[in-house]
């Protein structure tokens, strides 16, 4: 099975509109994180917000929010007010076993978010 | 504060020939990570340091491939004999250890193998 799984692979939003790209995760570990990172055209990953297993509150940075809902195992990621720069494609990423030391990263397939002027 | 360095950005390859990478992680770090993305995939993991040990590799990484970090700062990823399923962008990052434990990547080596 997926660890991690994004269902839409492209996305086109109206300029200044929010946008919420979905992200679902398999675990059986009780402490995990889940990270969002933004991959525009030139190819560096770019860190947005992480959200950890037992943390009460949903992560926020700025427009980035993350919407936890641990019972479901999903962790979208909602930019609120897109602009023009938004426009990458956009992996979730999970890290299992915090408690154990586990250092590894597992990612998606992404979405291309595509910001419309 | 600089951010993680990779060298060469691109290279291109024959079949068979081997090839190095590079990445300078941020200063201060002291954990560094090796993944590999091809086109239209999220990153994989290939392995990870800290300081000078190599604590963790995938079985994505064949015995033609080799990584070190040999004084615990910079590390090179080595590829013998390549081969044109190794065309790929190799991606490097670092951290330190937080609450939040996000990596911080560098921009990349895109390897064409011909």
């Amino acid at each position: 099975a997926q660890k991690i799984t994004q269902t839409q692979p492209g996305m086109f939003v109206q300029e200044k509109e929010a946008v919420t790209l979905d992200c679902t995760y398999d675990t059986s570990d009780q402490s995990y994180g889940l990270f969002w990172y933004k991959q525009p055209s030139s190819g560096e990953m770019i860190f947005l917000i992480y959200q950890g297993s037992y943390d009460e509150q949903n992560a926020t940075e700025g427009r980035y929010s993350l919407n936890f809902q641990k019972a479901r195992k999903s962790a979208n990621l909602v930019i609120s007010a897109s602009q023009l720069g938004d426009s990458a494609m956009y992996f979730c990423a999970m890290r299992e076993g915090l408690n154990f030391g586990n250092e590894k990263l597992t990612f998606g397939t992404g979405t291309r978010l595509t910001i419309i002027p | 504060d600089t951010g993680v360095s990779q060298n060469p950005r691109h290279k291109i390859t024959k079949r068979g020939q081997n090839v190095t990478f590079r990445c300078d992680p941020i200063s201060e770090h002291n954990r560094l990570y090796w993944y590999r993305q091809t086109l239209g995939q999220g990153p994989e993991f290939l392995t990870y340091f800290q300081n000078e040990a190599q604590l963790e590799k995938s079985r994505l990484l064949s015995d033609r491939f080799s990584a070190e970090r040999p004084k615990g700062s910079f590390s090179t990823l080595e590829i013998q004999r390549t081969e044109q399923g190794d065309s790929a962008m190799y991606l490097c990052a670092s951290s330190i250890r937080q609450q939040t434990y996000e990596q911080y990547f560098g921009p990349g080596t895109r390897l064409t193998v011909t």
